[in-house]
């Protein structure tokens, strides 16, 4: 079946720090896949998407590339922000349904 | 307004009480989902619905039930709460334009959280 494994949390960066989350998959067939971001005491929103391979999904300064031959979605922005404190989950859509991943804190400090 | 609300926020109850909780969306949307998250878990999907006469296992329906009584209302119920249960709750919706396949986005509400002693 489908699954997503993400890095273990939490990640504690300064602000203006490069982030990395790293987001493989295991997926039959060609699943689109996702970044959704939920912030202290709120629901799931999503970040940004990529329906195909090599597509790049961006959004707010972060960005991802869909990456078949290595099966990764692996999250980056070139500097975080105090704001961006908040859970990733790296999720993909098969058939009908999202999988998500286990979800990775980020910790942004001033 | 917010587009999808779950009710209630938070709610605390006791082992062997009957549950219910309740999800409206203004979006339109044809589908729902109700979604459990626990830490290090992530989420897991509980039961799914694509239209108001489809209801659809999830991952972990066990011990779960679920009833849409409208289009805009898809609610789940604990028939007899345990303390395993005891989780945040989530409702999301997405539409269903362009097929079967699509990857239309999903919309959360807020979250339940459920406290089973």
């Amino acid at each position: 079946g489908n699954s997503v494994t993400q890095m273990e949390g939490p990640v504690t960066l300064s602000e203006e720090a490069f982030l990395t989350i790293n987001c493989t998959y295991t997926a039959t067939g060609y699943p689109s896949l996702f970044w959704y971001v939920q912030y202290p005491g709120e629901g799931l929103q999503l970040l940004l998407k990529a329906t195909k391979a090599d597509d790049k999904g961006s959004n707010k300064g972060f960005e991802a590339t869909y990456r078949k031959e290595t099966t990764s979605f692996h999250l980056e922005k070139g500097s975080v922000q105090v704001s961006d404190s908040a859970v990733y989950f790296c999720a993909l859509r098969g058939y009908s349904t999202l999988t998500f991943g286990k979800g990775t804190m980020l910790l942004v400090s001033p | 307004d917010a587009d999808v609300t779950q009710t209630p926020r938070n709610r605390i109850t006791k082992t062997g009480k009957r549950i219910m909780l309740e999800c409206s969306q203004t979006k339109g949307h044809d589908r729902m989902y109700w979604y459990r998250q626990d830490p290090g878990l992530g989420l897991r999907l509980i039961y799914y619905s694509f239209d108001v006469k489809d209801i659809n296992k999830g991952e972990i329906s066990d011990g779960y039930s679920v009833s849409r009584q409208a289009q805009a209302k898809f609610s789940l119920s604990l028939e007899s709460a345990i303390p395993n249960q005891t989780a945040l709750y989530f409702c999301a919706t997405s539409d269903s334009l362009g097929g079967q396949y699509t990857n239309n986005e999903q919309f959360f509400g807020p979250g339940t959280r459920l406290t089973v002693l």
